[in-house]
Order: structure tokens, then C-alpha cells, then sequence
């Protein structure tokens, strides 16, 4: 069993520009949630997708958006990178009904 | 907003020593608490989920309780390892912010340093 991975693992780009990052769940799970986690701090919930819609969101702003493809895997696009958006980007994945929430290593994004 | 504290920020022990961290919570609302061990570089592992006040669980020499009437839960390490090292971070889930599906909210965590 893989567990959830992500790409890229480094990241860098420029202030003004795209980016998206991808994750792949763990096998049998359906539910995939994101977390940035900046310097210093606690991993902050983004959002979570489920049957390909996202079913709930964090206090982050329309420029963060996601997709879920019906393999389950997701994608986390961020519009107009702001220098505040480096941090950490973390996947966790999870079955229906169950409480566990397991983690990708994640993908750590440098805007410059 | 809801806030989850962690307690200490650090910690260093020697090797054989045995430590304990805090988490604090609102217990208003309380669905789960999460105990998650991440080392540098991996992906953060799940050690314990739990729901129930009073609630104990234990994985090796690692062992946690749960009081969801006063919102804490301590994480127990008998006799540290280097290998222990790693950042332990806590999280919980309210049943207004989505319950058993609802997403976690974290502590800063505790980063655990033991000295051979």
C-alpha cells in the first residue's frame, strides 16, 4: 500500500503566478482534505472533496481551489501567489465514516 | 474560532527518561482527538483517535488519556528513544465544524528531542 503521496515535493515560483499541486489517496479512501501549514504553526484546514464536490472549506480565500477526479485523486490550484503562500501544503486522505485521516508528506511551496 | 493548545512548545530529555505533553481543547461540541507523531521531512503518523471521555489508549510505549469534560488529553512516553524525536502534534473535531467527516483542527504541536 503506497499511503497518500504528493508531487511535486519542492516547489518554487514567482509572486503573481499559478500553481498546481497534486495528491493521490490512500487506496480505498474517498475523501481527500488539504492543509497549509506556514512557518511556525499548526497545520489550517483548506478544504476537503468528496464524490468529486467540495463539502466543506477553511477561512481561505477564492484563490485557493481544488478539484477531485473520479479516481479520487485531487488537485490544489493557488491563483496569484502571494509571498504569504509559502508554506507547506499537506494531503490527507480518509474512508467514509471513519475518523482516521491519514497524511501525505507534502509539497513545500516557495514564492518569491 | 476554536483554539487547540499544545504544551510545551519543546522539550529535551535524555535518552531512558519518561515525559508527557498536554493538549487543551473546548469540550463544547467535542466529536474526536487525534495524536499525530511527525518526524522531519515524513509524513505525519497517526498514533491515536479518540472520542469517548476517559478514554485510554496505548501503542508500545506510548500511551494517551482523554477528558472531554475539562477539554485535555495528555500523551504519555515511558523510557524516551532517540527515535522518539519528532514533532507531536494534536488535533481535534467539533460537531459544528462538520463532525466525524469535519476537518481537524491543530495545535502548533510539541517538538520532542531526546538526547542519547
Amino acid at each position: 500500500d503506497a499511503g497518500v503521496t504528493q508531487s511535486p515535493t519542492h516547489l518554487i515560483k514567482t509572486r503573481g503566478q499559478q500553481v498546481t499541486l497534486r495528491c493521490s489517496p490512500k487506496s480505498g479512501h474517498d475523501t481527500v482534505s488539504w492543509y497549509q501549514q506556514a512557518l511556525g504553526q499548526g497545520p489550517q484546514f483548506i478544504f476537503q472533496y468528496y464524490e468529486e464536490e467540495e463539502r466543506q472549506r477553511g477561512n481561505f480565500p477564492d484563490r485557493f481551489s481544488g478539484h477531485q477526479f473520479p479516481n479520487y485523486s485531487s488537485e490544489l490550484n493557488v491563483n496569484a501567489l502571494l509571498l504569504g503562500d509559502s508554506a507547506l501544503y499537506l494531503c490527507a486522505s480518509s474512508a467514509a465514516g471513519s475518523y482516521e485521516q491519514y497524511f501525505g508528506p507534502g509539497t513545500r511551496l516557495t514564492v518569491t | 474560532i476554536l483554539n487547540v493548545e499544545q504544551s510545551p512548545q519543546s522539550l529535551h530529555v535524555q535518552e531512558g527518561d519518561s515525559t508527557n505533553f498536554t493538549c487543551s481543547f473546548p469540550s463544547s461540541n467535542f466529536y474526536a482527538l487525534h495524536w499525530y507523531r511527525w518526524e522531519t521531512a515524513k509524513s505525519p503518523e497517526a498514533l491515536f483517535v479518540m472520542t469517548l471521555n476517559g478514554d485510554e489508549k496505548k501503542k508500545g510505549r506510548i500511551s494517551a488519556t482523554l477528558n472531554t469534560k475539562e477539554g485535555y488529553s495528555y500523551l504519555y512516553i515511558k523510557g524516551s528513544q532517540p527515535e522518539d524525536s519528532a514533532t507531536y502534534l494534536c488535533a481535534g473535531r467539533w460537531g459544528n465544524y462538520g463532525g466525524s467527516q469535519g476537518n481537524l483542527i491543530f495545535g502548533k504541536g510539541t517538538k520532542l528531542s531526546v538526547k542519547p
